[in-house]
């Protein structure tokens, strides 16, 4: 299974919702991505877990909360976002994030608009 | 300064014909090199990588790309396109770290 999935696929959401995006992997990667990705640009880091640890928070606004329960699953919890939030936001995983030759696999995204 | 260079914002090619996309890259050493495709709407797909031995990789969907060293480039090839193959392209390199560098993209579109 070489497959990342991340639900939901699109999301409406207003300013004081308070909503989570999921991913999940089960190729037994050690570190998961967020990204984000705003129309014809490229993703943007945000966050990195390694070893279900956060090991990178790329100075991403406290109102996007991620969360590692475990190896699998990845969350990204989103509280009083803004309408300029509204992009697609991407999951990856790779084997390891300590080499830089492993690729990262990324799921679909999920589409997120903020009103 | 580590960056990473996708000079053609915009691509149109006629299908059947080849294609080029170019990529550079600026850092002390060699880093690790990474093609994407992304369909609209859709995630990134891993299309070729490049970290050493043989400068001229294979990839899914008939893609090739090239490492040259003393251009700093790694171009991603197609001798000849489909339709389906337009999409954004996207130029990734990880400099030795946790992290992932994109360059903007190059969207290509393919005429009849």
């Amino acid at each position: 299974d070489t497959e990342v999935t991340q639900t939901p696929k699109h999301l409406v959401m207003g300013m004081t919702n308070k909503k989570s995006l999921k991913c999940e992997q089960h190729m037994g990667h050690r570190a998961m991505y967020w990204y984000k990705q705003k129309a014809k640009k490229p993703p943007e880091l945000m966050f990195v877990y390694s070893y279900e640890k956060l090991s990178i928070n790329e100075s991403v606004p406290s109102r996007f909360s991620p969360e590692c329960p475990n190896s699998s699953l990845l969350n990204l919890h989103l509280h009083a976002l803004q309408p300029e939030d509204s992009a697609l936001y991407l999951c990856a995983s790779s084997q390891d994030d300590r080499e830089g030759y492993n690729e990262q696999f990324f799921g679909p995204g999920t589409r997120l608009t903020v009103l | 300064a580590q960056s990473v260079t996708q000079p053609d914002i915009h691509i149109t090619v006629s299908e059947g014909a080849s294609l080029e996309l170019r990529c550079n890259y600026s850092y002390g050493a060699t880093p690790y090199l990474f093609w994407y495709v992304q369909s609209p709407g859709q995630g990134l797909q891993l299309l070729l990588k490049y970290f050493s031995g043989d400068t001229l990789v294979q990839g899914i969907k008939g893609f090739e790309a090239e490492f040259k060293r003393s251009q700093s480039s790694f171009n991603l090839r197609k001798p000849s396109v489909h339709w389906s193959d337009a999409a954004e392209y996207f130029c990734a390199i990880n400099f030795g770290n946790e992290k992932l560098t994109f360059g903007t993209g190059t969207r290509l579109t393919i005429i009849p």
